[in-house]
């Protein structure tokens, strides 16, 4: 069955960065959109964006520009975005989820990884 | 960007109940309309895309209708398990954005 595993919790500083990774399992990786979607206590879902492992292509919601870098390693499986310059407002749990059907219906998501807490304190 | 108004924030029912919540598009979205299921502590799940089309393994008792810009989902008669949050999402156009969510608790 699709999986999706991603990084633990991560306490970081101030103007720090961080990468959450995604490993995952069951499907071709390289076949499927990934996406990464914020979720704030209160502030709902926001889509951050997505990257196509097969060739690396991404396109991002414009709200992140600059904050958010998505990659992908068709070796191990494993999707990352890394978040720099983080303030409190980054704080969040942060999800990949897998893209249902890229051409049908690109930006439904059928799959979910289990979150990824950041906290930005210093 | 296309706003999702997405009614009751809360909602309370009782066992085997018809549960309806309903999301309200700021511009024409077609049947680009997702719904997505997320327990307490769990993260989302795919219900409902292309406003009326189940999701596989998702039970007959959950199903959605479109009504020009105005898209609703039902549970026909409510279950333990169905306890949680539930968001619309317009997969119509960038950036894909989400109903601010109804959290449906037990009555």
């Amino acid at each position: 069955q699709v999986q999706l595993q991603q990084s633990g919790a991560e306490l970081v500083k101030p103007g720090s960065s961080v990468k959450i990774s995604c490993k995952a399992s069951g499907y071709t990786f390289t076949s499927y959109d990934m996406h990464w979607i914020k979720q704030q206590p209160g502030n709902g879902l926001e889509w951050i964006g997505w990257i196509y492992p097969g060739n690396g292509n991404t396109k991002y919601n414009q709200k992140f520009n600059g904050k958010a870098t998505l990659t992908a390693d068709k070796s191990s499986s494993t999707a990352y975005m890394q978040l720099s310059s983080l303030t409190s407002e980054d704080s969040a749990v942060y999800f990949c989820a897998r893209g249902y059907d890229g051409t049908y219906y690109p930006y439904v998501m059928d799959a979910w990884g289990q979150g990824a807490s950041v906290t930005v304190s210093s | 960007d296309i706003q999702m108004t997405q009614s009751p924030a809360s909602l309370s029912a009782s066992l085997e109940e018809i549960v309806t919540i309903t999301c309200q598009a700021s511009q024409d979205i077609g049947n680009w309309l997702a719904w997505y299921q997320q327990k307490p502590g769990k993260s989302p799940q795919l219900l409902i895309y292309d406003a009326t089309s189940l999701a596989d393994g998702v039970p007959s008792r959950f199903s959605g209708s479109r009504s020009g810009t105005q898209y609703s989902l039902k549970i026909s008669r409510l279950q333990v398990e169905d306890i949680g949050s539930y968001y619309c999402q317009q997969a119509h156009s960038n950036p894909p954005t989400f109903g601010g969510g109804t959290k449906l608790e037990l009555k």
